[in-house]
């Protein structure tokens, strides 16, 4: 079976914390994609990384930075010195290297608070 | 990058009247192309897999009837609600797999259409 579990349903931080958005997966398949998108208040998904299943570098894009461990399943996003424009909705999502099924997780809702 | 365009980004309608939406691939081929429905505060689902050329294939519980969907060429699929009432207002976004890539590695979003049904 395949799942996304994002456990963290809402977070509120104050401008300039680091955060981490956790995310877990579950699947079968030896090559998948995993996901990060992000989900603004105007709806659009906005790609932020893709990260394919013997990739294990964790990678850091200005103040994002992304931990994949597939020991424990676990593709975890930080966001550090966190600003107002972080507020959103990030979903994690896992797709399988052939098929149709692109699994979300259930977003987590982050606040920033100036 | 590649990019997905939908249309309309926002619509009203009456109760009974139906709305189609666009999804087109604007600098790629897409063979396969999906249907997703995401309720306020919720995850997205998958509604349908769009094939070019061929008939949709829907998720279960998804009525067929009243979601009709055609591919009727490689960068355009369009999803349309019949008879829309109320219960269908929703936030409706498509997704697009580059035909180049044959795994979900390339698959792009669109930006969505939120149907406001009156």
């Amino acid at each position: 079976a395949q799942k996304v579990t994002q456990a963290q349903t809402e977070i509120s931080v104050v401008e300039k914390e680091d955060v981490t958005l956790d995310c877990v997966y579950e699947t079968r398949d030896t090559t998948y994609y995993l996901f990060w998108y992000k989900q603004p208040p105007s709806g659009e998904l906005v790609f932020l990384i893709r990260r394919n299943s013997f990739d294990e570098q964790n990678e850091i894009s200005g103040r994002y930075s992304w931990n994949f461990q597939k020991s424990t399943s676990s593709f975890n996003f930080t966001i550090t010195a966190s600003q107002v424009v972080d507020s959103a909705v990030y979903f994690c999502a896992l797709t399988p290297n052939t098929g149709n099924q692109f699994y979300f997780g259930t977003g987590t809702s982050l606040t920033v608070i100036p | 990058g590649a990019v997905v365009s939908q249309h309309p980004s926002r619509v009203i309608c009456k109760s009974g009247t139906s709305v189609k939406i666009e999804c087109r691939s604007l600098d790629f081929q897409a063979t396969t192309m999906f249907w997703y429905r995401q309720f306020p505060k919720q995850s997205l689902m998958l509604m349908a897999t769009s094939n070019e050329g061929s008939k949709a294939t829907y998720e279960q519980g998804v009525e067929k009837d009243k979601f009709l969907i055609n591919h009727a060429s490689l960068t355009l699929s369009t999803l349309t609600v019949t008879s829309a009432h109320p219960e269908d207002s929703s936030f409706y976004i498509c997704s697009a797999r580059d035909r180049e890539g044959a795994t979900n590695e390339k698959l792009f979003f669109g930006s969505g259409t939120q149907l406001s049904v009156l």
